[in-house]
């Protein structure tokens, strides 16, 4: 079975702290995603990458960068937090285009408030 | 840019009604990708279609992708509480860039 995981599920930061989001997948997928979701606007990608060092800006990457060291992991930061970036952030992973076309595997989410 | 429609947003049935979400594309589908979450949580993929008139079934829950592969629907048979959440269908373009697009979801309860 394909696992995602996420550092944490729930996490509360103070505006102006520097916020890192961690995911790993287990199953060797060239690509990782990190999306965030909202009431209303559904999931909207951030940023993406298709290799290891390698990153694409989403369509929504303002106040986000990531980086990604090593195949399994992918990391998301935000700079310096604010009260617009509380969401559930969602990060997912797939295989470069196989059998199973462009399947994502998502991990569990983290719910990340900023007061 | 692709859009994905979904109808309806929301849906309440009684335990053991049949029921259909349906998925439109403003552009031909290359893949069609349907998941399922509970509130809170990630989301599980259900199944995947990819060729037009094609039909999966999981259990309970039909898939199909129309001949002109621009609309899906997701069929489930004899609802039961577990198959309540929201439901996402997630449309690739076929290019080289392996991004999904998604819809904004079917909140799907169901009453015993």
């Amino acid at each position: 079975d394909v696992k995602v995981t996420q550092s944490s599920r729930y996490l509360v930061k103070r505006t102006g702290e520097k916020v890192f989001l961690e995911c790993v997948q287990d199953m060797d997928h060239e690509n990782m995603f990190w999306y965030r979701q909202d009431p209303g606007l559904g999931l909207r990608l951030i940023y993406f990458s298709y290799d290891v060092k390698m990153k694409e800006k989403g369509d929504i990457p303002e106040g986000y960068s990531v980086s990604r060291e090593k195949k399994e992991r992918f990391s998301l930061i935000l700079e310096s937090a604010s009260t617009n970036q509380t969401s559930m952030y969602l990060c997912a992973s797939s295989f470069l285009r196989g059998r199973s076309g462009d399947t994502q595997y998502f991990g569990p989410g983290t719910r990340l408030t900023v007061l | 840019s692709q859009e994905l429609e979904q109808s309806p947003q929301s849906l309440i049935v009684q335990e053991g009604k049949n029921l259909t979400i349906n998925c439109t594309s403003s552009k031909t589908l290359y893949g069609l990708y349907w998941y399922k979450q509970k509130y809170g949580e990630g989301l599980i993929f259900l199944m995947m279609l990819q060729k037009g008139g094609e039909e999966k079934s999981h259990e309970k829950i039909t898939a199909k992708l129309d001949e002109k592969k621009q609309q899906s629907s997701l069929h489930i048979t004899a609802s039961q509480p577990s198959h309540a959440g929201i439901y996402l269908c997630g449309a690739s373009s076929g290019g080289s860039n392996y991004k999904l697009t998604f819809g904004k979801g079917t909140l799907l309860t169901v009453n015993p």
